[in-house]
């Protein structure tokens, strides 16, 4: 049972404008939310974040939106850069008053052209 | 962002044999650390949460036995691959929970090929 999702495997956008990566979940009681950014052989790394508690949370040219009614969230690059083309995940968490275990979906390849 | 280190980087072994893998955090203490493996082409599938001090707690169908994890220090666990086979090939990632949020700081990852 799939819990995050990221129904689009691959994404082509050209430099400068904006790249939109969509993420769905199941689980209502994922309450936090990640995205990470991966290349190959290498570990992922940690772009931005969102509470439930929020709709929107902008980091730079990083904004993440979060629609708790439809259990979507997008993370919005703008504008792209030729260096933003990796593997990105999604990932959810819920409350345990701890560090929490993080849910991955699969994963969208942007791949960013000149 | 905070440093986590993973070592070996790549490790190629014999079937049969053990291999340990260690993940540190180097710029704060983690009372809790993960571990994750990756198949080509899918998904980070956790597989077990390493709590220092205490036992792990593993995912459901991940053996504990061939999967020992020590988190014996604030900033070092440990995985090791207990009578390694072809079939544990893959990549294996860790990460630190930085402490009072909800962030994990993944390490680079250990590639690990049985033969």
């Amino acid at each position: 049972d799939q819990q995050v999702k990221q129904n689009s495997p691959s994404l082509s956008v050209q430099e400068g404008r904006i790249s939109i990566l969509n993420c769905d979940y199941t689980n209502s009681m994922f309450d936090y939310f990640l995205w990470y950014k991966k290349y190959p052989a290498e570990g992922p790394t940690f772009l931005i974040s969102i509470s439930s508690i929020k709709d929107k949370n902008e980091d730079g040219r990083f904004t993440v939106f979060l629609n708790k009614s439809a259990k979507h969230l997008s993370l919005h690059i703008v504008p792209s850069q030729p260096g933003d083309s990796a593997v990105y995940f999604c990932a959810a968490s819920r409350n345990t008053g701890t560090a929490s275990k993080l849910t991955f979906g699969t994963g969208t390849r942007l791949q960013v052209t000149l | 962002g905070a440093v986590v280190s993973q070592h070996p980087s790549w490790v190629i072994c014999k079937s049969g044999t053990s291999v340990k893998i260690e993940c540190r955090s180097l710029d704060f203490q983690a009372t809790t650390m993960f571990w994750y493996r990756q198949f080509p082409k899918q998904s980070l599938m956790l597989m077990a949460t390493s709590n220092e001090g205490s036992k792990a707690t593993y995912e459901q169908g991940v053996e504990k036995d061939k999967f020992l994890i020590n988190h014996a220090s604030l900033t070092l666990s440990t995985l090791t691959v207990t009578s390694a086979h072809p079939e544990d090939s893959s990549f294996y990632i860790c990460s630190a929970g930085r402490p009072g949020t909800r962030w994990q700081f993944f390490g680079p990852g250990t590639r690990l090929t049985v033969l």
